[in-house]
Formats: C-alpha cells, structure tokens, sequence
C-alpha cells in the first residue's frame, strides 16, 4: 500500500538547471496537486489537477509547469531553477466527488537551488 | 479571498499540560476544516477534519477540536501533553474546486 510516491526526496541544482519531480499514487485519486513549503509561510498550493488532462493553478505557479496524462502521475517541472525556487515540495492526492476527503501527503522532496 | 490564520508561531507548554493551538479561518459558507501535524523531516499527517454536525470534533493521538462559528475559530486541544507531540501543526481549510488552503504553521516545543 505506497499511499503517495515522491522521488527524488533529496536534489540540489545549479540556478538555471531544469528538473522534474516526480509524484505518483496508487488510489486512482481524481484529485492531486504540489505544494511548497517554506519557514513561516505554510504549505503554498502550486497548482493541482482535477483529473487526468485537467490542470490548474495555485497561489504560487511561476515557474512551475504540470502535466497529467495519467491518474496515478503527477510531475512537477521546473523549468529554469532559481534560488528562491529552494523549498521543500509535497505532491498530494485525493478522491473527488464529496468535499472535504482526506488529502493524503507524500513524503516531501527536499530541493536546494544554488 | 478565503485566508486561514494561526496567529502562534511557536508555543512551548510542559509535558502533562494542557495545549491549545489556535485556528481562524475567513469564508462565506461553511467550511470543511482540518488540522494537520508534521513530525520534522516527515509529510503531514491528518489529526482530524471537520465537515458538519457536532462542533466538537475527535481526532487521532488524543487530539480535539472545536468549531465556532461565531468566532471563525477550530482551535485545537490536548488535555495533556506527552513529549512525542513536539512538531508543527497546520490547520487548513478546504476552498472551492478542490483547493486546500493552509495556515502558516504553529510549532509545538514540550518542555520537560
């Protein structure tokens, strides 16, 4: 029972390189969505997916781009890294269809951009 | 724009004490509230949710909290604290097309 999947959990760029993180669950979850995770700030919705070939944005897109060809997967690209892009990232998951399921968290992909 | 607010940054209490770790949530209906707590260097783990019904709502690892409405408030409690509670806790609130919004975090440091 993996529950929600996150690799790589621990990566360090160079500003300018590109990466992709990689989240998948085994739930058939309609619902799945990245957050970051900074001091102080909370967990900052990047942006979330309704669905397979459904995609939306956050409160903190930029920079970040999505995809959902599947249900199970849910990767996070970054485009161009830049520092400030150095958070820790937390892909979720959970079932459509009546508010307020449970959110089931993966275990957090720690990234550094220098 | 909904918000959710945990005004308390850090808050040490002593083993065996009480805790209350506060909640504020601004939306128009009614909302489906959920405190989450995270063990450092771990994801988050759901303590209890709350969806309708009776204002006082059971979570896991001794945990309860209370909704009010009148005061925009789901507090959080514990009558007594054990050491392994010491992490952060985040209190979120579930927005419209699937979105949670989470609180800033209180962390929760247990004195001896």
């Amino acid at each position: 029972n993996a529950g929600v999947t996150q690799t790589p959990k621990f990566q360090v760029l160079k500003t300018g390189q590109s990466m992709t993180l990689q989240c998948a669950q085994d739930m058939n979850h309609e619902y799945m969505s990245w957050y970051r995770q900074d001091p102080g700030m909370g967990l900052r919705l990047i942006h979330y997916s309704v669905g397979a070939g459904i995609t939306d944005q956050g409160e903190v897109p930029n920079g970040y781009n999505v995809s959902r060809s599947t249900t199970e997967d849910f990767p996070l690209r970054l485009l161009s890294a830049a520092p400030s892009q150095t958070s820790v990232y937390f892909c979720a998951s959970s079932p459509l269809g009546s508010t307020g399921n449970t959110i089931y968290f993966g275990e957090g992909s720690w990234l550094t951009v220098v | 724009a909904q918000s959710v607010t945990q005004p308390d940054i850090h808050i040490t209490v002593s083993e065996g004490a009480s805790l209350e770790l506060r909640c504020n949530y601004s939306y128009g209906a009614t909302p489906y509230l959920f405190w989450y707590v995270q063990s450092p260097g771990q994801g988050l783990q759901l303590l209890l949710k709350y969806f309708s019904g009776d204002t006082l709502v059971q979570g896991i690892k001794g945990f309860e909290a209370e909704f009010k409405r009148s005061q925009s408030s789901f507090n959080l409690r514990k009558p007594s604290v054990h050491w392994s509670d010491a992490a952060e806790y985040f209190c979120a609130s579930y927005s419209s097309a699937s979105k949670i919004i989470f609180g800033s975090g209180t962390r929760l440091s247990i004195r001896p």
